[in-house]
C-alpha cells in the first residue's frame, strides 16, 4: 500500500515549457487536491477534484489546469510555466464526506527559470 | 472566502517545557480544524484534529482546544522533546463536501535539549 504518489520529485523548467505533475493514490479515496507550498507560507489549495471526470478550482487555480479520468490519478498540468509558479507542490486525498484526514504525497519541487 | 492567521511563525522552547500555538480564523462556517507536522523536505502529517461541536480534545502530549465565539483554535504540546521539532500547520474547513483546506502561515517550533 503505497498510499499517494507523485512523479517527478523534481523538475527544473524553462518559462514558457510544458508539463505534468502526476498524483497517484491507492486507497480508493473520492476525493483529491493539489497544493502549492512558498517559502514562509502555509499550503494554498490549486484545484481539487470531489471524483472521476470532475475538477474544481480552489484558491489560486491560475495558471493550472487538472484532469481526473481515472478515480486514482489526479493530473496538474503547466501550460506556460512562469517563474511565479516556482515552489513545491503536494498532492492529497481523502475519503468522501465529512470531515476525514487528508493524506499527502511527498511533493513534487519545481523551478522554473 | 476563509483566512487563518498563526501565531508565532517562530518559537523555542527548552525540552521538557510546553508549546503553545495559536490560530484564529475568520468564517464562521468552518467546523474542521487539524493540525499538521511538517518535517524538513517532508510531506506535511496529520497529528490532530478538531471538529467545531467539540471544545478540546487530547492525544497524548498533544491536544488541541476550540473556541467557537472568538474564532480561535490552539495547538498544545506538553513535555516536548527534540524529535517534536518541525514546523506545524493549522487549517480549517467546512466538512461538508470537498475538504477545502484553508492553511495557517505555519510556525517552526525549535526544541532546545
Amino acid at each position: 500500500n503505497a498510499g499517494v504518489t507523485q512523479t517527478p520529485k523534481f523538475r527544473v523548467l524553462k518559462t514558457g515549457q510544458s508539463m505534468t505533475l502526476l498524483c497517484a493514490q491507492d486507497m480508493n479515496h473520492e476525493y483529491m487536491y493539489w497544493y502549492r507550498q512558498d517559502p514562509g507560507m502555509g499550503l494554498r489549495l490549486i484545484h481539487y477534484s470531489v471524483g472521476e471526470g470532475t475538477t474544481a478550482k480552489g484558491e489560486v487555480p491560475d495558471g493550472y489546469n487538472v484532469s481526473r479520468l481515472k478515480k486514482q490519478n489526479f493530473l496538474l498540468g503547466l501550460e506556460s510555466a512562469a517563474p511565479s509558479q516556482t515552489s513545491v507542490y503536494f498532492c492529497a486525498s481523502t475519503k468522501a464526506g465529512g470531515a476525514n484526514e487528508q493524506y499527502f504525497g511527498p511533493g513534487t519541487r519545481l523551478t522554473v527559470t | 472566502g476563509e483566512n487563518v492567521e498563526q501565531h508565532p511563525s517562530t518559537l523555542s522552547v527548552q525540552e521538557g517545557d510546553s508549546a503553545v500555538i495559536k490560530c484564529t480564523y475568520s468564517d464562521s462556517a468552518s467546523n474542521y480544524f487539524p493540525w499538521y507536522k511538517q518535517e524538513l523536505g517532508k510531506r506535511p502529517q496529520l497529528i490532530i484534529d478538531i471538529r467545531s461541536n467539540v471544545g478540546e480534545k487530547k492525544d497524548q502530549r498533544i491536544a488541541v482546544t476550540l473556541n467557537k465565539t472568538a474564532k480561535h483554535f490552539s495547538l498544545h504540546i506538553t513535555e516536548t522533546q527534540p524529535e517534536d521539532s518541525a514546523v506545524y500547520f493549522c487549517a480549517a474547513s467546512k466538512s461538508q463536501g470537498a475538504q477545502k483546506l484553508v492553511f495557517g502561515q505555519g510556525t517552526r517550533l525549535t526544541i532546545n535539549p
